[in-house]
C-alpha cells in the first residue's frame, strides 16, 4: 500500500533552512497534491502548504515568504525547505496525500524538527 | 480568513458512552468540513469528509452532520481506542488555504 515517510535533520540552528523530504513509496505521487502540516508541541495544527504533482503550489500567507517547496516525480518525494528559522518553528512536521474535498486521507509518521544553537 | 471553533475543549466519558463533539465555523462553509483523529506520537487520521462521508475504514459509530457554521461528530458508543484529539479541518479555495480547528480531547473519565 502506499507510504509516506519525512526525513530531514532533527535539529536546525536558527536562521538557518530547515530541509525535509517525503517519500511516497507503494504508489506514484502523480495526479495528486501533496500537503505539508506542522504541530507545535503541544498546539494543534498548522497547514504549511501544497503541491501538486506538476508543481503547482500554495502556501499559508503566513509562512509563504520562508516556504518553498519542489516535487521530483523521478524520485517519487516531495520536498519542503523553511528558511530563516526560529524557535517558534520547532514541530512535528508531516507530510500528507491530499484529495482536495475529500481530506488528507494518507499521512507520513512525522519527523520531530527542533531549532536551536 | 475562516475561524474554526472546537468545543468543548476536553470531554470526559467513559467507553460505551456517546460523544458529541462541536465545530463552529466563523462564515459558512456549506458541507466543507472534515474531521480527524490524532492519538498520542501519532499522525492524524481522516475519519469524515464533506460534513457527512465516512472515509475507507471507519467504523459505522464515528457520524458526521452539519452544513453551513455548524457541524458535529458523533461516536455512538465510545470504544477504548477512540479516547482521542479530534479536530475539524476547512479548505478554502479562493484564496487557496487550509484550517484546522483547536481540538477536543476525548479523554477516559
Amino acid at each position: 500500500q502506499v507510504q509516506l515517510r519525512e526525513s530531514g535533520p532533527g535539529l536546525v540552528k536558527p536562521s538557518e533552512t530547515l530541509s525535509l523530504i517525503c517519500i511516497v513509496s507503494g504508489g506514484s505521487i502523480d495526479s495528486y497534491y501533496w500537503t505539508w502540516i506542522r504541530q507545535s508541541p503541544g498546539k494543534g495544527l498548522e497547514w504549511i502548504g501544497y503541491i501538486f504533482y506538476t508543481g503547482i503550489t500554495n502556501y499559508n500567507p503566513s509562512l509563504k515568504s520562508r516556504v518553498t517547496m519542489s516535487v521530483d516525480t523521478s524520485k517519487n518525494q516531495i520536498s519542503l525547505q523553511l528558511r530563516s528559522v526560529t524557535a517558534a518553528d520547532t514541530a512535528v512536521y508531516y507530510c500528507a496525500r491530499d484529495i482536495d474535498e475529500e481530506g488528507m486521507d494518507l499521512w507520513g509518521q512525522g519527523t520531530t524538527v527542533t531549532v536551536s544553537s | 480568513e475562516i475561524v474554526l471553533t472546537q468545543s468543548p475543549a476536553t470531554l470526559s466519558l467513559s467507553p460505551g458512552e456517546s460523544a458529541t463533539l462541536s465545530c463552529r465555523a466563523s462564515q459558512s462553509v456549506s458541507n466543507y468540513l472534515t474531521w480527524y483523529q490524532q492519538k498520542p506520537g501519532q499522525a492524524p487520521r481522516l475519519l469524515i469528509y464533506d460534513g457527512s462521508n465516512r472515509a475507507t475504514g471507519i467504523p459505522a459509530r464515528f457520524s458526521g452532520t452539519g452544513s453551513g457554521t455548524d457541524f458535529t461528530l458523533t461516536i455512538s458508543s465510545l470504544e477504548p481506542e477512540d479516547f482521542a484529539v479530534y479536530f475539524c479541518q476547512h479548505r478554502n479555495n479562493l484564496p487557496p488555504s487550509l484550517t484546522f480547528g483547536g481540538g477536543t480531547k476525548v479523554e477516559i473519565k
